[in-house]
């Protein structure tokens, strides 16, 4: 089974600085994918980003940027020069890769506030 | 990506009453979930709707208390049988293209149950 943790349950920021929020995994899975999405008071969930785990390359969305590392399966998201409109909670969420049913596991989510 | 929408956006509701969730594609999709996310939790998954067969349902998840319905590629619904507290929760559903494809979410539904 997989299973998602993500350790911060709350975390702050001021406006124009950088945040990391840090998502860990388990899974016996070669090949999956691995997401970030926001989710606003509007309870809307939207996509930040999206990570293969064949690609060494990190994903990059313009202020959003991932830290993959594979092997310690952990899988961060970095947000620079954030933005009041930043404030949500995020959740980490793993797909396993292959034909069936692919539900998203999230993570228990972390909320972010960015202050003024 | 998919424009979502999802009928009624609230409800509250009385113990013992159903109540049926629509979630509508502006476009055709293969894909279609639904997700329940308790108050202060994460989403969980309660089925994959299956067009022209029947859902499939995740652990703890049953057909009686959750029926599923997806009559063509644009649509589905998700109804709460026989209401109790506990099911108060955003219902989401959440589309995509391929098993490997990113899955775009609705808008929500906010239930409460009295």
């Amino acid at each position: 089974a997989q299973t998602v943790t993500q350790s911060q349950p709350e975390m702050s920021v001021q406006e124009a600085e950088t945040v990391t929020l840090s998502c860990t995994y388990d899974t016996s899975e070669n090949n999956y994918y691995l997401f970030w999405y926001k989710q606003p008071p509007s309870r809307q969930m939207i996509l930040v980003i999206r990570q293969e785990a064949y690609k060494q390359q990190n994903a990059t969305e313009n202020r959003f940027s991932v830290n993959f590392q594979k092997a310690a399966k952990s899988f961060s998201l970095k947000i620079s020069d954030s933005q009041l409109g930043d404030t949500a909670m995020y959740f980490c969420a793993f797909m396993k890769w292959g034909t069936g049913a692919n539900n998203l596991f999230f993570g228990t989510g972390t909320r972010l506030t960015v202050i003024p | 990506s998919a424009v979502i929408s999802q009928k009624p956006s609230r409800d509250i509701c009385q113990r013992g009453t159903s109540l049926t969730i629509q979630c509508q594609v502006d476009s055709q999709v293969t894909m279609m979930f639904w997700y329940r996310q308790q108050p202060g939790q994460s989403l969980t998954l309660i089925a994959t709707a299956n067009q022209g067969s029947e859902a499939t349902y995740e652990s703890g998840f049953v057909i009686d208390k959750f029926p599923i319905s997806r009559p063509n590629l644009t649509f589905s619904t998700l109804t709460v049988s026989n209401m109790s507290p506990e099911d108060s929760s955003i219902y989401l559903c959440s589309v995509g293209q391929s098993s490997t494809d990113t899955q775009y979410f609705g808008p929500g539904t906010r239930l409460t149950v009295l």
